[in-house]
């Protein structure tokens, strides 16, 4: 079965609002974290990662948290854009069982302008 | 610098065909691993390649192959194909060791299975 999944298929957000994108996971070997956006037609794209000794790591507009004590991560969009509709998803990676990624089903994010 | 290319980007095959399909990874890159991505679901690992031999699996049949050229580039092999064989599949280079951040994927393969 899936060891990592994301709590909610879809998110429908207003242009501008903050999201946030949620992802469990089941597996505590996992040690390094990453979410993608794929979009219709493309293969997916890498957005932030975490590894396990940290908690928090801010990119551009993106924020990704990582709490080991419930296995939970989230993604969280500032300011979302239309062109930030899309898939995301949550993978896990055990780094010292190789560079395999585990990835979640996924969230649509829908962004109404 | 290039991206990860793959082809063809669409395949349709009748059931007990085989298929294969080809990933040209982006320059510099060494490993190449493949995913299954079905209809709605994430990517799932199918197996990665690099210096030319296999090096790791995910939870799939023998009937499911490939190889690693010397110039990096790979191909996928699925013989004896089975409708449920339906999906996209993605090729991701990368430098060995290197996962996440280090991952380029291309834009898949949508297999068809009749």
């Amino acid at each position: 079965g899936e060891s990592v999944g994301l709590h909610l298929p879809t998110l429908s957000v207003q242009e501008g609002d903050n999201s946030i994108i949620n992802c469990a996971y089941s597996n505590s070997a996992s040690d390094y974290f990453i979410w993608y956006k794929q979009e219709s037609g493309k293969g997916p794209q890498f957005i932030i990662d975490i590894r396990s000794n940290m908690d928090k790591r801010q990119g551009q507009r993106v924020t990704v948290l990582l709490n080991k004590t419930v296995k939970h991560l989230s993604l969280q969009i500032a300011a979302t854009q239309p062109g930030d509709s899309a898939v995301y998803f949550c993978a896990e990676n055990i780094s010292q069982a190789g560079t395999a990624l585990i990835f979640g089903k996924g969230t649509t994010l829908s962004v109404s302008s | 610098e290039t991206g990860v290319t793959q082809s063809p980007t669409h395949l349709i095959k009748t059931r007990g065909q085989q298929v294969t399909l080809r990933c040209s990874s982006q320059s510099g890159h060494n490993t190449v691993s493949w995913y299954q991505q079905a209809l709605g679901q994430g990517p799932q690992f199918i197996f990665q390649y690099y210096r030319e031999e296999e090096n790791g699996r995910g939870n799939f049949p023998p009937r499911f192959s490939g190889l690693q050229f010397p110039n990096y580039s790979s191909e996928l092999n699925v013989n004896a194909l089975e409708l449920d064989d339906s999906a996209l599949y993605l090729c991701a280079s990368s430098l060995a060791g290197r996962a996440g951040y280090g991952y380029t994927f291309g834009s898949g393969t949508r297999l068809t299975v009749v």
